[in-house]
């Protein structure tokens, strides 16, 4: 079945560096999504990519979607304290309307 | 009030025991979805439902039932719970038209403990 498969599984940043975690889907998607979850929240949708080769900004974050559609990744310039949390990625295949989730990767940003 | 609200938030019990987590929503939202959270794992699809009548196993269904109550309302059942079942369960809805109608907004969550 569909695998996404998400690296790092953690990182500790000092405040003021910048973050990449990278998704990788073993089959291809129809569309892509990332999502936050604060310690001790829920997970809350950042954004939805569903163009070949797509880049989108959200003010410190660039989220791209590869060319293939079968990865993607989420960049975070100069991070700040407020950026700790887990980044899921959630692919959703062509004819399903499902989405499978990433394992994760936990932020810690050092002040 | 929270769009998408799930009952109880803390629950512990003990193996064997039959135990019920709600979800209600006000999104007036088609689909709904019940995942599981488990460190390093990340979130698992256990079941989810288009509508009152549409009910669909996920990747991880196998000791657990869902019940589609009303559009609003969404079960998730332990027949017998294990202590592998240990996790956050986490319930989500998403709309099916109108701007971002792809967002899965999640309820807060149900840390649930078998003993």
């Amino acid at each position: 079945g569909q695998q996404v498969m998400q690296i790092p599984q953690y990182q500790h940043v000092q405040e003021g560096e910048d973050f990449t975690t990278y998704c990788n889907s073993s089959t291809t998607l129809s569309n892509i999504q990332w999502y936050k979850q604060r310690p001790g929240g829920h997970p809350v949708f950042l954004i939805q990519l569903v163009k070949s080769g797509e880049v989108k900004k959200q003010k410190r974050l660039t989220f791209q979607f590869g060319e293939a559609k079968k990865n993607s990744s989420l960049h975070i310039t100069a991070t700040q304290t407020t950026d700790v949390g887990t980044y899921f990625c959630a692919g959703q295949s062509s004819g399903t309307y499902k989405y499978i989730f990433g394992t994760g990767t936990r932020l810690k940003v050092l002040a | 009030d929270a769009d998408v609200t799930q009952t109880p938030r803390n629950r512990i019990t003990k193996t064997g025991k039959r135990i019920m987590l709600e979800c209600s929503q006000t999104k007036g939202h088609d689909r709904m979805y019940w995942y599981r959270q488990d460190p390093g794992l990340g979130l698992r699809l256990i079941y989810y439902s288009f509508d009152v009548k549409d009910i669909n196993k996920g990747e991880i269904s196998d000791g657990y039932s869902v019940s589609r109550q009303a559009q609003a309302k969404f079960s998730l059942s332990l027949e017998s719970a294990i202590p592998n079942q240990t996790a956050l369960y986490f319930c989500a809805t998403r709309g099916t038209s109108g701007a971002g109608y792809n967002e899965q907004f999640f309820g807060p969550g149900t840390r649930l403990t078998v003993l």
